[in-house]
């Protein structure tokens, strides 16, 4: 069965601190892997992430995909009390044409002043 | 450009009622989503719409939900009668395009609650 798996499932660090939220995943036809931001509405669109050891970045925030290895990493450094979120990971299963985004559980990242 | 749009943006309802969601995807996109997400949990998706026909319907509990996307563009998500399982943020999503990579696109979500 298809799965995505984001660690750690929540975590607390302080204002300045750097993080790195986990996401594996077993599919059977991966195409890409999203990242996104979710507040307290609508989950916003951080990077995606198609080919193995290239680094996206924008800011404070970057992130890599290993196809080998099936997993990202999504790096937040100096975080801010604005980074507070849950971080959504998402991969794309194209097995029978479906082209279908699979979701993780997220991870709750509170930082503290 | 406008974002995804869905109304109501909460909604109260008892067990048995029916409810019903709307969504206008941003314009120009052909992919419609529509994603459950239960508190403490991912979104799972209910059902794709590709233009005007479905996609992927595989886990969508079509006893009680059904949807719509009559014209290719708004969407309508139904469930009659509710369950309480069903309390949830109902969140719809768009994409560009089909076959090509593109991310998503995500509304503000509708927030049910089932008494």
């Amino acid at each position: 069965e298809d799965k995505v798996v984001q660690s750690p499932l929540s975590l607390v660090v302080h204002e300045g601190d750097t993080v790195t939220l986990n996401c594996s995943y077993e599919v059977t036809n991966f195409r890409s892997l999203l990242w996104y931001k979710q507040e307290k509405k609508a989950p916003t669109f951080l990077f995606m992430l198609t080919s193995s050891g290239i680094e996206k970045k924008s800011g404070r925030l970057s992130s890599i995909l290993d196809k080998k290895e099936l997993f990202s990493i999504l790096n937040i450094t100096a975080t801010q009390t604005g980074d507070s979120a849950v971080y959504l990971c998402a991969v794309e299963d194209t097995t029978s044409g479906t082209y279908k985004y699979i979701f993780g559980t997220g991870t709750r990242l509170k930082v503290l002043a | 450009e406008a974002g995804v749009a869905q109304s109501p943006r909460y909604k109260i309802i008892e067990k048995r009622q029916s409810v019903a969601f709307w969504c206008n995807p941003i314009s120009g996109h052909a992919t419609l989503y529509w994603y459950q997400q239960i508190l403490g949990q991912g979104p799972k998706l209910l059902i794709q719409f590709q233009n005007n026909g479905v996609v992927d319907d595989s886990q969508l509990p079509k006893d009680r939900f059904s949807a719509e996307r009559l014209k290719g563009v708004d969407s309508t998500l139904k469930i009659q009668p509710a369950k309480l399982e069903d309390s949830a943020v109902y969140l719809c999503a768009s994409s560009l395009l089909f076959r090509g990579i593109s991310p998503l696109h995500f509304g503000n979500g509708t927030r049910l609650t089932v008494t």
